[in-house]
């Protein structure tokens, strides 16, 4: 079964911390791979996505990394804000049944 | 703007009484997908479309019904709702299957009484 994990469910840290937000899927035949973020009762906001092919894409102070031979995607984001609060979710197109695969997210609480 | 719209943002409706959620994008995508978020089963896709009059289903379809007449429009069809599916539902699009950047609507939040 296809899927994908993200770890951990949940994060407190001070204001201005750097941090590591992780995603793990099981099958390394991906299209790409799209970090979201989602605040309370809204909907999704992409935030980057990594083609299949790239190593890592960046947009101010966030930077995600793609390792498809180990399964795994990390979202980093540099000097933490108390607006960075919010659940962060990746997703992967998977090649094998052209299915976008959902992590259950991880929920951010950026303390000022 | 890029946007994908839908309507209505909410919705209390009672258990039988047939309702339409209608999404609109105005990115010219062939990409057009439904899904449905609940507490602790995180993002689930209930159909999708890979183009003009060609559907699919994801893995929650039971009780719903889709048509993709327009490229811009994905109507979300409850033909005799429940309350199980009560629920906060999300249009979303893309250039294509697997390519690009998924955009996501507002949601729309639905309660069946």
């Amino acid at each position: 079964k296809q899927e994908v994990t993200q770890i951990p469910a949940a994060l407190s840290v001070p204001e201005g911390e750097n941090l590591v937000l992780n995603c793990s899927f099981t099958d390394s035949a991906i299209y790409n791979l799209q970090w979201f973020r989602q605040d309370p009762g809204k909907g999704l906001t992409s935030l980057l996505l990594i083609q299949s092919s790239q190593r890592e894409q960046t947009s101010g102070r966030l930077n995600a990394s793609l390792d498809k031979s180990s399964g795994r995607s990390t979202l980093y984001i540099a000097a933490s804000q108390p607006g960075d609060s919010a659940t962060y979710l990746c997703a992967a197109w998977m090649d094998s049944s052209y299915k976008l695969i959902f992590g259950s997210g991880t929920r951010l609480l950026v303390r000022p | 703007e890029a946007q994908v719209t839908q309507n209505p943002r909410y919705l209390i409706t009672v258990t039988g009484k047939k309702l339409t959620v209608t999404c609109s994008q105005n990115m010219n995508h062939e990409y057009m997908s439904w899904y449905r978020q609940d507490p602790g089963l995180g993002l689930r896709q209930i159909y999708y479309s890979m183009n003009v009059e060609v559907t699919d289903k994801g893995d929650v379809p039971e009780g719903y019904k889709v048509s993709r007449k327009e490229k811009r429009n994905f109507p979300l069809i409850l033909e005799s709702p429940s309350p199980n599916q009560t629920s906060l539902y999300f249009c979303a699009s893309s250039p294509g299957l697997g390519t690009g950047e998924l955009f996501f609507g507002e949601g729309s939040r639905l309660t069946v009484l």
